[in-house]
């Protein structure tokens, strides 16, 4: 039921910008792109999420394409803490399913 | 408080005991949700609840067993379970599935479990 498609994983230099892709092509009109990190196995962390318009908050930001299949996740000066597994995940309803796609293990490097 | 919290941490259990699994949150989320993940792993959805009533069940064997007392409580219980049923069990909770607005999930801790 995976409908996301992340490369496995990426390095980063530190203090860099991180930039995530994920393929999300058959996305429907009116479900949601959500961004989540998971650190040593603890519980999912959220990180943003978007539907068709860009999107900033404290954390990240979100690129989503004009034609919706494809999102960028940035983290504009990666961290240390920042080293996780980040999923990119789409939204389904009626009961606000997550279905989690295989991830990004990002590293970032001193 | 955006807290969800999952007793216990840690649980070893046999192929023949019954236990159970605990989570609650306090921010008044109406739709709650049982996960499972596997070492190295993304997440599996198990279940879903919304309004207290079970709403998704993905297909998921009867000897794990979901149970939503209150719109803050929710338990999994377990039995009869086999090795190959150790995994990382993840709870979460969002607002009213049905309304508009933001419908981010909050995920606890988990709970270690391992069937020897």
């Amino acid at each position: 039921d995976a409908k996301t498609t992340q490369p496995t994983s990426m390095d980063c230099a530190e203090g860099r910008a991180a930039n995530l892709p994920c393929n999300h092509s058959t996305i429907s009109g009116n479900e949601y792109v959500y961004w989540y990190r998971q650190i040593h196995s603890q519980g999912p962390q959220y990180i943003i999420h978007g539907l068709k318009n860009n999107e900033t908050n404290e954390m990240a930001s979100l690129i989503i394409t004009e034609d919706r299949k494809s999102s960028t996740l940035i983290l504009p000066h990666a961290t240390l803490r920042d080293t996780a597994v980040y999923y990119c995940i789409v939204r389904v309803g009626p009961g606000n399913q997550f279905y989690f796609g295989t991830g990004t293990s990002l590293t970032v490097i001193p | 408080d955006t807290e969800v919290t999952q007793t216990p941490k840690h649980l070893v259990m046999g192929m023949t005991n019954k236990k159970s699994l605990k989570c609650e949150q306090h921010m008044g989320h109406r739709a709650m949700y049982w996960y499972k993940q596997k070492a190295k792993k993304p997440p599996e959805l198990m279940f879903v609840y919304s309004y207290e009533k079970l709403s998704i069940n993905e297909s998921v064997p009867s000897r794990f067993s979901p149970e939503c007392p209150n719109s803050s409580l929710l338990n999994l219980h377990l039995h009869a379970l086999q090795p190959e049923d150790s995994a990382l069990y993840l709870c979460a909770s969002s607002q009213d599935p049905v309304s508009q607005g933001t419908h981010e999930q909050y995920f606890g801790p988990g709970t270690r479990l391992t069937v020897t």
